[in-house]
């Protein structure tokens, strides 16, 4: 069974760079079939993509984020990880993790991490 | 890249059916077979109810159905159960390797 688990900071100040993790088991990130997503759920608001990798280190963003959003992947460790700099309140959400097809069929989710930003 | 038009709400009675509407651009929804729909109760990680527009993923009900339209992609509950009730989003894959979703719909099973 494919499971996907979400861990870092809880909290992160204004202005710093929100860093976060996603270990996978069950599937290998070196298997190639897949791209892996991070996606963000708004406190009272819709899913936003993020960005997302694939195994070589190739990756997509959202256009909206692209100049504040880095995501990375360790192979060794069979995980991969989110920064988002320059974090204001706008960006306290729910972060996932996801499998992705790479064309948004998103098939196993972590359980989400909320994020906190604030002083 | 503007998120996908949803309605903010639909609501249906038990048994009956419902259509949640999702529409994009032909950057997205009506030049790509892309479209998944994905079903978000409190406190839990989104599901994946269709993807590829009509497909259902293994364990999904035959109840959930999708389809297409032009820029503008369906989810169609029928049978209504009270277990249905939960926020959907639709995401579509868009030119330039990029995915958007929509801006989510409540549903209430009255």
């Amino acid at each position: 069974q494919v499971q996907l688990q979400e861990s870092g900071p809880g909290l992160v100040k204004p202005s710093q760079t929100l860093s976060l993790t996603c270990t996978v088991s069950g599937d290998s990130l070196i298997r190639g079939a897949y791209y892996w997503s991070w996606i963000r759920l708004h406190p009272g608001k819709g899913l936003e993509w993020i960005g997302y990798i694939y195994y070589s280190g190739t990756t997509h963003y959202n256009p909206s984020l692209k100049s504040r959003v880095a995501i990375s992947v360790d192979t060794s460790r069979n995980q991969f990880s989110l920064t988002l700099s320059s974090v204001t309140a706008a960006d306290t959400a729910v972060y996932y993790c996801a499998r992705d097809s790479g064309y948004g069929t998103s098939d196993y989710w972590g359980q989400g991490m909320l994020v906190t930003i604030s002083s | 890249q503007s998120a996908l038009t949803q309605p903010a709400s639909v609501s249906g009675s038990p048994g009956q059916s419902i259509t949640i509407s999702c529409t994009g651009t032909s950057s997205d929804v009506g030049t790509y077979e892309s479209v998944s729909w994905y079903q978000v109760h409190p406190g839990k990680a989104p599901k994946l109810m269709i993807y590829e527009g009509t497909k259902r993923p293994p364990g999904i009900s035959n109840r959930f159905s999708g389809s297409k339209s032009g820029n503008t992609a369906s989810l169609t509950i029928s049978g209504l159960q009270s277990d249905d009730e939960a926020d959907y989003y639709c995401c579509s894959y868009a030119t330039g390797s990029t995915l958007i979703y929509g801006g989510g719909t409540k549903l209430t099973v009255l």
